[in-house]
């Protein structure tokens, strides 16, 4: 599993709260993803960082933003919660070839 | 219409049965990977490839660069195999390494 964790693994939440969502490494890797996956869209690449302070968008950032101080955590924050963002979120880190990826939070927003 | 298309989207196949999955993409890539997801799983990297074919056990995958095609074969198919499988590529040209997914093939394996 190339020591990658979520926390929290599930989390239901109301529609305009603030949500931070959070992914740590053990293995020292520098690229990071955040992904959401929804029915019928599959996996969707929302914001990335290829090194400490260094992030950039995906395909569907908005109302996301992250932030990476430093090697091993990549956090995920959902500034005001909409139901829209009701999702499966899987971080994930490249390893030497593959990606690695970490065992999800399931978020809802009611 | 999407980089990466998968077919088929459900795939139900008896226990012993030979599988196929298919992908087909549309961009320059540097690399693609096949993934399996277990119904309420985690995401397990099974292949990167980047020319040719792999071989893992029961599994083998096979890319054609040229026809921008790979396929994902399981011989003597088991219900364990039943999972969603996902094609991702790897865009060429310095893309961080980032990847755009299939919408992923259901395969259920009856015994």
């Amino acid at each position: 599993d190339a020591g990658i964790t979520q926390s929290p693994r599930h989390k239901v939440t109301e529609t305009g709260t603030p949500v931070t969502l959070r992914c740590h490494q053990t293995e020292n890797h520098r690229y990071m993803y955040w992904y959401r996956q929804d029915p019928g869209h599959g996996l969707r690449l929302i914001h990335y960082s290829y090194g400490v302070k260094d992030t950039d968008k995906g395909e569907v950032s908005d109302g996301y933003s992250v932030s990476r101080s430093k090697t091993e955590d990549f956090l995920l924050t959902l500034e005001s919660a909409t139901s829209s963002q009701t999702s499966v979120y899987f971080c994930a880190i490249k390893g030497t070839y593959e990606q690695y990826f970490g065992p999800g939070t399931r978020l809802t927003v009611t | 219409k999407n980089e990466v298309e998968q077919s088929p989207q459900n795939l139900t196949a008896q226990e012993g049965e030979f599988i196929t999955i298919n992908c087909s993409y549309s961009v320059g890539i540097s690399a693609l990977h096949w993934l399996q997801q277990h119904p309420g799983g985690g995401i397990v990297s099974l292949f990167m490839l980047s020319s040719g074919k792999k071989k893992h056990g029961r599994l083998i995958a096979t890319i054609n660069i040229q026809e921008k095609h790979s396929s994902l074969h399981i011989t003597a198919s088991h219900p364990r195999d039943s999972a969603v499988y996902i094609c991702a590529v790897e865009n060429s040209g310095g893309s961080n390494y980032k990847l755009t997914f299939g919408k992923g093939t259901l395969l259920t394996v009856n015994p």
